[in-house]
Formats: structure tokens, sequence, C-alpha cells
């Protein structure tokens, strides 16, 4: 079945330094794949999503591009800022509307 | 894209009560889908709701202890029953959303803690 594995946590960083999540997936076909973001105490936002091979999606500074070579669709920022400090979640969905699998999520921390 | 309101966001229960947890979504949408996540876990999905049919639950979870009601295109209610400590986790809805901004919108999560 499909599958997503990200980089374990926590990811400590200090403002202003570069990040990378690494997330890759196993999955048939060619499935849509997501970033979300989980600020503490809150639910999931949608960060950032790509819908076929070599499309980058991006917001706020982040940015991932969708390698069906490497199947993998990492998330990097330049420069995280303390308030980039939450859980992030690599997801997939199959073609059409259907569920999401989720990696385990990463957590990040960012200190001044 | 959507907007889903779920409420309670947070609740303390006893254990052998039950709960009912409510997410109204701005538009109409074909499917839900329930979410269950532990604490410092991932989220897993605990089904997937149609409107006009029953739930289809995901393997581990039961129509008896996570009765969902879907009775239109923009509500979905779960209700986790007759409840233990096991339970508590942040319990999550989400639906599609097409067109230009297709992806998947989630409301912002009931935190239950069974006592």
């Amino acid at each position: 079945g499909d599958s997503v594995t990200q980089m374990e946590g926590p990811v400590t960083l200090s403002e202003e330094a570069f990040l990378t999540i690494n997330c890759t997936y196993t999955a048939t076909g060619y499935p849509s794949l997501f970033w979300y973001v989980q600020y503490p105490g809150e639910g999931l936002q949608l960060l950032l999503k790509a819908t076929k091979a070599d499309d980058k999606g991006s917001n706020k500074g982040f940015e991932a591009t969708y390698r069906k070579e490497t199947t993998s669709f990492h998330l990097e920022k330049g420069s995280v800022q303390v308030s980039d400090s939450a859980v992030y979640f690599c997801a997939l969905s199959p073609r059409g509307y259907s569920t999401l699998t989720f990696g385990k999520g990463t957590m990040l921390l960012v200190s001044p | 894209s959507a907007v889903i309101s779920q409420k309670p966001s947070r609740d303390i229960c006893q254990r052998g009560t039950s709960l009912t947890i409510q997410c109204q979504v701005d538009s109409q949408v074909t499917m839900m889908f329930w979410y269950r996540q532990q604490p410092g876990q991932s989220l897993t999905l605990i089904a997937t709701a149609n409107q006009g049919s029953e739930a289809t639950y995901e393997s581990g979870f039961v129509i008896d202890k996570f009765p969902i009601s879907r009775p239109n295109l923009t509500f979905s209610t779960l209700t986790v029953s007759n409840m233990s400590p096991e339970d508590s986790s942040i319990y999550l809805c989400s639906a599609p959303t097409g067109g230009a901004n297709y992806g998947y919108t989630f409301g912002s999560g009931t935190r239950l803690t069974v006592v």
C-alpha cells in the first residue's frame, strides 16, 4: 500500500538557518503530494502541494519539488523564523479525491 | 477553499460516557474524513463518510465504537462511545476541496481527554 516516510525529529535550528525536512513516498501511479503544518494546539493547515512530477509547491518561503525519479518531496526554507516552530507532515493522495496517507510528522524547533 | 468549523475544541470526559463531535463545512462536499491523532503521533484515518450511505471504516475501527452520521453534504458527526483513557486523542475531520485550490481542508480538531 501507499506509505510516506519522513525524517525523525525534533529538528532544532537557530533563527535564519536553512531548513530541510526529507520526505519520500511509496505509491502506485502518480499521487498528489502535500505538506501540512500543525502549530501547537491547533489543527492542520495546508502549507503547499504538488500534483505532478517536477511541480514545485511554495508558500510562506517554504518550497518542495515533486521528484518522481527519487520518489521524494523534501521541504526546504532558506531562513527559518521562531514562528515556524511546529510539526510538519508530509502526505500523499492517489489520483482523484481519496484519503490522505501521512508521514509520522517532524517537529521543528527554532530558537532565537 | 472550504472552511470547516469543528466543535467542541476540547473536552474532558468520564470513562464510560460518549462524546459527539460535529463538523460543519461552508460548502457542499461529497466525502468527509475522520482522523485520530494520538499524543505525539501522526494521523490515522478512522472512516470515510459519504452522504446517503453508511460510513466506511478502516481496519481497527468499528461502527459501534465510532458511529458517524452524514445527514447532508455540509455536515457530519463522529461519536466516541463508551470512552476509555485510551481514546484520549485529537480527532479531526477533513474534506477535499477542488478546482484550482485542490487539496484537503481540516477542522481545527477536538482534543479529547478521558479520565
